[in-house]
């Protein structure tokens, strides 16, 4: 069974700081591996997507990477602003369930300006 | 382009009613999955449909249940109603219907309280 953990719950930055979100995942014979970002009461927004044969994936000053053999994914954030404020979630499939993303229960990103 | 849509977007029920969300997923996605998000169990997998079919279960009771429609628009009720119940129901779209799975786009989510 696929569990993914994101570490720290929290993080709290002062705005233009450079920061790494992590998440790690049990089950390395993933299909692919999704970001998300999430604003208070609302859905999720998608972020980038790393499919298992690539290494990292790059959106403005964002940048996700992907480590299947350790378990790990990190979120780049560049020159992070007050509106980067979210809770940032990792999400990833397993082998026989490719259909379905188990969620890590996500870092929440506070930037002070 | 318009995205994924559900409705409502807020209801409150009571213990023992039944409930139905609608979901419409982004034109030409032709995969819907649904997920429950509670603040003690945060993301969970309910299920995905494919061509009216279901394709995938996540572990939850028979009282969860969905289906979808020829014009890949997905409905999924809950019966007998419990406190627990209470969460964000959020559906997502995809349009791939591969193997691997393709970028999932989430709609805002429909807010379920049961009183």
């Amino acid at each position: 069974k696929q569990e993914v953990t994101q570490i720290p719950a929290a993080l709290s930055v002062p705005e233009g700081e450079n920061l790494v979100l992590n998440c790690s995942f049990t089950d390395s014979a993933i299909y692919n591996l999704q970001w998300f970002r999430q604003d208070p009461g609302k859905g999720l927004t998608s972020l980038l997507l790393i499919q298992s044969s690539q290494r990292e994936q790059t959106s403005g000053r964002l940048n996700a990477s992907l480590d299947k053999s350790s378990g790990r994914s990190t979120l780049y954030i560049a020159a992070s602003q007050p509106g980067d404020s979210a809770t940032y979630l990792c999400a990833a499939t397993a082998s026989g369930s490719a259909r379905q993303l188990t969620f890590g229960s996500g870092t929440q990103l506070t930037v002070l300006p | 382009k318009a995205g994924v849509t559900q409705t409502p977007r807020y209801l409150i029920k009571t213990r023992g009613q039944q409930v139905t969300l609608s979901c419409s997923p982004i034109s030409g996605h032709r995969s819907v999955s649904w997920y429950q998000q509670t603040p003690g169990q945060g993301l969970q997998f309910l299920f995905e449909y494919f061509s009216e079919t279901q394709r995938n279960k996540g572990n939850f009771p028979g009282r969860f249940s969905g289906r979808q429609f020829s014009n890949s628009r997905s409905e999924m009720n809950v019966s007998t109603l419990e406190l627990g119940d209470s969460a964000l129901y959020l559906c997502a779209s995809s349009r791939t219907g591969e193997i691997v799975t393709g970028e999932l786009f989430f709609g805002e989510g429909s807010r379920l309280t049961v009183l």
